[in-house]
């Protein structure tokens, strides 16, 4: 069955960087994209970018240039997305979900979710 | 702010119907998705493209879209549907994704 498991809570201080890994399993890991969104506490879910694991091009949401970078590793089939200049604002929870990638968003499995807390 | 927008709440009957509504320039062009997500859990996508479910989402969830709105109905609310549900679509470039606020389903 298909699965996608994230790494650990994080806690940060403003100004690191962190990196989330998700692991894919139960499906042929290069014919799905890569999609990371984030949920800050008590609020609605929120795009932050796109990867294709087979070549590693990414497309990333504007509000993110510059801070945010997602590769993958077919090897292990795990992709990974690291934000840096962490503020107290990304503080949020951090899914990826898989996707065809096709011109409609089918994000149809999604991992657990990685807590993020960048306090000080 | 969003590119796409819903209605932040909305309340049913148990088994009655709701249509929750998503409004963007970019869904003249382009079909969205559908998301449920109950607290502390990940989302559920219930709808996508023209009016598809994926398999295990029940029958009574409905999709379309006219113009710039596209539409999530519920056909006999049950209380289970007590969730936020969020749409997806391209936004105006077509390169990048943009969620809705959400909506908070309420079953009465």
């Amino acid at each position: 069955q298909v699965q996608l498991v994230q790494s650990g809570a994080e806690v940060k201080k403003p100004g690191a960087s962190v990196k989330v890994s998700c692991k894919a399993s139960g499906y042929t890991f290069s014919n799905y994209y890569m999609n990371w969104v984030r949920q800050a506490p008590g609020q609605g879910l929120e795009w932050m970018g796109i990867i294709n694991p087979s070549g590693g091009a990414t497309t990333y949401a504007q509000k993110f240039q510059g801070r945010l970078t997602m590769t993958s590793d077919t090897s292990t089939s795990t992709v990974h997305m690291t934000l840096s200049s962490l503020r107290s604002e990304d503080t949020a929870v951090y899914y990826c979900s898989r996707d065809l990638g096709t011109v409609t968003p089918q994000l149809d499995y999604w991992g657990q979710g990685t807590l993020v807390t960048v306090s000080s | 702010s969003s590119e796409l927008t819903q209605d932040p709440t909305m309340s049913v009957a148990l088994g009655q119907t709701v249509r929750l509504t998503c409004q963007g320039d970019s869904l003249r062009n382009y079909y969205t998705s559908w998301y449920q997500q109950k607290p502390g859990q990940a989302p559920v996508l219930v709808i996508y493209g023209k009016n598809n479910r994926p398999s295990g989402i029940p029958a009574r969830f409905s999709g379309s879209s006219s113009g710039n709105t596209a539409s999530l109905t519920i056909t006999g609310a049950q209380a289970e549907d007590e969730a936020a549900y969020y749409c997806c679509a391209r936004d105006s470039s077509g390169d990048h994704l943009v969620f809705g606020g959400g909506t908070k389903v309420t079953v009465l």
